[in-house]
């Protein structure tokens, strides 16, 4: 079966230090999510893009987040500096344009910002 | 806008016992609607989704949901539980057509008493 892939899958960091969490999509789709996921928020949908273009980051704090995708077969979320309101596990999630049957969602990366 | 609600943060049944996972869905455009399921320490499957056609899909694991546009409701059922299907599951709506932003619902947390 096709997979979304992310790294790592567990990521403990120091207040104040950069995260970059990766997620590899499932070849051939070009719509790209990244949800965070915590107990109290439940998933909260951070951006997307279609094509590697950012239709949407209204989601995440501008001053310390940034999502990117470098090429097709890369996105990329950065978090600088990190806080421990950050602490979450964050989910990145590929499909295709042409059908909204439903997207694939990759394992996740647990962060812990101590 | 679109959101879900699913009514019971936790549900608990018996093995072999009917489950029913109640949601209800607000949306200003017609809807696709989808239950997704999270295991723990993984990512979200998907379980099953409407979108247009036959109210009643059918999902994996003998799952199966229906869509009442006169409820704005789409509960998700199993016949009789299993063990294996003790899990979170999550509900999620988008707008119709090729990519919408999917929101999900706070989740239900399925607990399968032997």
């Amino acid at each position: 079966d096709a997979r979304v892939t992310q790294t790592p899958r567990d990521k403990v960091t120091e207040m104040g230090q950069e995260v970059t969490m990766r997620c590899q999509p499932i070849l051939g789709h070009n719509t790209v999510f990244w949800y965070r996921q915590t107990m109290k928020q439940g998933l909260e949908l951070l951006a997307y893009f279609r094509n590697r273009a950012p239709l949407d980051d209204s989601g995440m704090p501008k001053d310390r987040f940034s999502a990117e995708m470098p090429d097709a077969t890369l996105a990329t979320l950065k978090i600088q500096p990190s806080e421990p309101r950050d602490s979450a596990v964050y989910f990145c999630a590929s499909g295709r344009t042409e059908s909204n049957y439903g997207y694939t969602f990759g394992s996740g990366t647990r962060l812990t910002v101590v | 806008a679109q959101s879900v609600t699913q009514l019971g943060s936790h549900v608990s049944v018996s093995e072999g016992a009917l489950v029913l996972l109640r949601c209800n869905y607000s949306s200003s455009v017609p809807p696709y609607l989808f239950w997704y399921v999270q295991y723990p320490n993984q990512g979200l499957q998907l379980l099953l989704k409407y979108t247009t056609g036959a109210t009643l899909v059918k999902g994996i694991n003998g799952f199966e949901a229906e869509f009442k546009k006169s409820e704005t409701s789409f509960h998700l059922t199993k016949p009789s539980a299993h063990m294996s299907d003790a899990a979170e599951y999550f509900c999620a709506v988008s707008g119709q057509g090729g990519y919408q932003k999917v929101t999900f619902g706070t989740g239900t947390k399925l607990q399968v008493i032997p």
